[in-house]
């Protein structure tokens, strides 16, 4: 089993719709979470990190659920400049990352 | 833009070349990492510094030889290397171990 694991999508989804991501992680010792959004041939950039209590920017809803050892990513009221893939990573002494998500937002 | 800086952005190279690749941060990071990925794949963790001593290696190939001059330098130096380690090398940095990395624009690398 992978440490983490994510749905690879693509999802396709038209603007002002909202998507929803989520990943799991094997290790319950992992500590901290994140989700980075990555832009084709581009490097991972942070989108946020994801706090036990959740936590929201703007568009952006991130849970976390160590019961169940999973994350979330909510996406409300999509652009067209959110397409990109999405990678969940989780720290216990290292970073790992899922396989990432690939969102496609179309017109 | 980023503020970790990765050199040289492309490198084409033979099997029998050695060269390097460089990163470099001035946040303070005390954490710097050596991530490889493949297209359509994520990062995969190569190395990792801490406190400019090597504290992780996952079973990288010693083609692969990391150095840390110091605390904001990050070299990765290369040696006969094999076509299938073309990937794109991407140089993150942290303020300390657990917290959230911050990348370099990664030095897309062709073993030819």
């Amino acid at each position: 089993r992978k440490e983490v694991e994510q749905d690879p999508g693509p999802f396709n989804v038209p603007e002002g719709a909202t998507v929803a991501f989520n990943c799991t992680y094997s290790n319950s010792a992992s500590q901290s979470f994140f989700w980075y959004r990555q832009d084709c041939r581009k490097e991972p950039k942070l989108l946020m990190s994801v706090y036990s209590s959740g936590n929201e920017d703007g568009r952006f809803t991130a849970q976390l659920n160590r019961a169940s050892q999973y994350i979330s990513l909510l996406i409300r009221d999509s652009k067209l400049s959110d397409s990109a893939t999405y990678l969940c990573s989780c720290n216990t002494d290292k970073l790992i990352f899922g396989t990432g998500t690939r969102l496609q937002v179309f017109p | 833009d980023t503020e970790v800086t990765q050199t040289p952005k492309h490198l084409v190279m033979g099997m029998t070349n050695k060269k390097s690749l460089k990163c470099e941060q001035h946040m303070g990071h005390r954490a710097m990492y050596w991530y490889k990925q493949k297209a359509k794949k994520p990062p995969e963790l190569m190395f990792v510094y801490s406190y400019e001593k090597l504290s992780i290696n996952e079973s990288v190939p010693s083609r692969f030889s990391p150095e840390c001059p110091n605390s904001s330098l990050l070299n990765l130096h290369l040696h006969a290397l094999q076509p299938e380690d073309s990937a794109l090398y991407l140089c993150a940095s942290s303020q300390a171990g657990g917290s959230e990395l911050f990348f370099g624009e990664g030095s897309r690398l062709t073993v030819l």
